[in-house]
């Protein structure tokens, strides 16, 4: 079973307006990560949150974790028709080691 | 050098043929990690090799044979697949196993099996 379920499944926006992600887990973690994927290709990794970290920025990017309601967020800023892509949060359920369990994933399409 | 690299791009096979996915990076990774991701769907980790040494085995079924022969080579080989097996398999290696190692993941292999 998936740790990690996304809102919303599909987003669609035109360039230049920001879109947000949200991802819920059921476990408690010691990290959170967020990792890009455009059409049938391999994964690109975003962004790590750990559990003592309420937010993270990079560049247009930024991760919130509320660990209190199991929950997470990515914004992504002035989006650009580049940032098209599928998105997934990936949790490692606070087990011994580097296991990703990935959430469903939000299908991004941004708009020129 | 943050490039994992995964041949071939693209296999069809029979339900009958053997046949072997590879991945390789030369980044000194000590784990490496195969996943199967169906269409719309998310990753879903297959098995996880830590030093060379199979560490997770995700009740994958036997048909399906990982083999580290190095650190910087995955194999994982194919045998008496069936038409559900065929996925985009994924290979990704990270530092280590810790917790906060980031996995860089290669292009992947689009399996298609008849």
């Amino acid at each position: 079973s998936q740790q990690g379920e996304e809102d919303p499944q599909a987003l669609s926006i035109q360039e230049g307006e920001n879109a947000t992600m949200n991802c819920s887990y059921k476990t408690s973690i010691n990290n959170l990560q967020w990792y890009r994927q455009n059409s049938g290709r391999g994964l690109v990794h975003l962004i790590l949150i750990r559990s003592n970290e309420r937010e993270k920025h990079s560049g247009r990017l930024r991760v919130t974790l509320d660990t209190s309601k199991k929950s997470s967020s990515l914004l992504i800023t002035a989006s650009r028709a580049a940032d098209t892509a599928s998105y997934f949060c990936a949790t490692d359920g606070n087990n011994a080691g580097n296991m990703l369990t990935f959430g469903g994933g939000t299908r991004l399409m941004v708009k020129p | 050098d943050t490039e994992v690299t995964q041949t071939p791009k693209h296999l069809v096979m029979g339900m009958t043929n053997k046949k072997s996915l590879k991945c390789e990076q030369h980044m000194g990774h000590r784990a490496m990690y195969w996943y199967k991701q169906k269409a719309k769907k998310p990753p879903e980790l297959m098995f996880v090799y830590s030093y060379e040494k199979l560490s997770i085995n995700e009740s994958v079924p036997s048909r399906f044979s990982p083999e580290c022969p190095n650190s910087s080579l995955l194999n994982l080989h194919l045998h008496a697949l069936q038409p559900e097996d065929s996925a985009l398999y994924l290979c990704a290696s990270s530092r280590d196993r810790g917790w906060t190692d980031t996995q860089y993941f290669g292009p992947g292999t689009r399996l298609t099996v008849l």
